[in-house]
């Protein structure tokens, strides 16, 4: 989508590793959200951020950390891969926080941990 | 708990009638509630935005209705076309709104039928 690009698209690893992805604007957005989509659970939150350096928690955070250092890059780090993360994972960015605009969603990056 | 529910099962319809999407929310109060369309491998994209007090809102051909004592919202596509299958999702703000977050049913799947 204009303005958000997820990173990498498609990424296999291993059960135990490390694992980065990366959410970039171009809109100057204060607000980014990282959620995850798996069948029978649809979208769910995981971290979001307000600000350089102000994160939150979503619903289901356990296992993610998130950074924002910059205004237009907010990361989403699996400590420690595991299967149950294996999942799709969208970036969003907004405006206003969703209260006068919606969010901007990202192309998702598919991950796999096996 | 809190929950939002929409019909999991698809909607088939033909071209031409009105599609009706239903949307129920408990133990959430929001101030906003948002519908996004997402098609196969993309990620969600924003189509409305409907406030606590505003009764209607209406978009082309999209409507959408939000009843606070009912906790439902209604999201109707008149003059349906088979471009209009998609999977259509609603979310509704939780928290404030300077640091509230996008919570997301799990959508309904229109089909349109030439």
């Amino acid at each position: 989508d204009a303005g958000i690009t997820q990173s990498p698209r498609h990424k296999v690893t291993e059960t135990g590793t490390p694992v980065t992805l990366r959410c970039h604007q171009t809109e100057n957005h204060r607000y980014m959200y990282w959620y995850r989509q798996d069948p029978g659970h649809g979208l769910r939150l995981i971290h979001y951020s307000y600000g350089v350096k102000d994160t939150d928690k979503g619903e289901v955070s356990d296992g993610y950390s998130v950074s924002r250092s910059k205004t237009e890059d907010f990361l989403l780090t699996l400590e420690s891969a595991t299967s149950s993360q294996t999942s799709v994972y969208f970036c969003a960015i907004s405006a206003g926080g969703g209260t006068n605009y919606g969010y901007t969603f990202g192309s998702g990056t598919r991950l796999t941990v096996v | 708990s809190q929950k939002i529910e929409q019909n999991s099962e698809a909607l088939n319809i033909q071209e031409g009638k009105t599609a009706t999407l239903t949307c129920n929310y408990t133990n959430y109060s929001p101030a906003y509630l948002q519908w996004y369309r997402q098609d196969p491998g993309r990620g969600p994209v924003f189509l409305l935005l409907i406030r606590e007090n505003e009764k209607e809102k209406r978009k082309e051909r999209l409507k959408v209705t939000f009843d606070t004592t009912l906790k439902q919202s209604l999201f109707h596509i008149t003059a349906s076309q088979p471009a209009d299958s998609a999977t259509y999702l609603c979310a509704l703000l939780h928290g404030s709104s300077n640091t509230g977050k996008l919570i997301f049913g799990q959508g309904t799947t229109l089909q349109v039928k030439p």
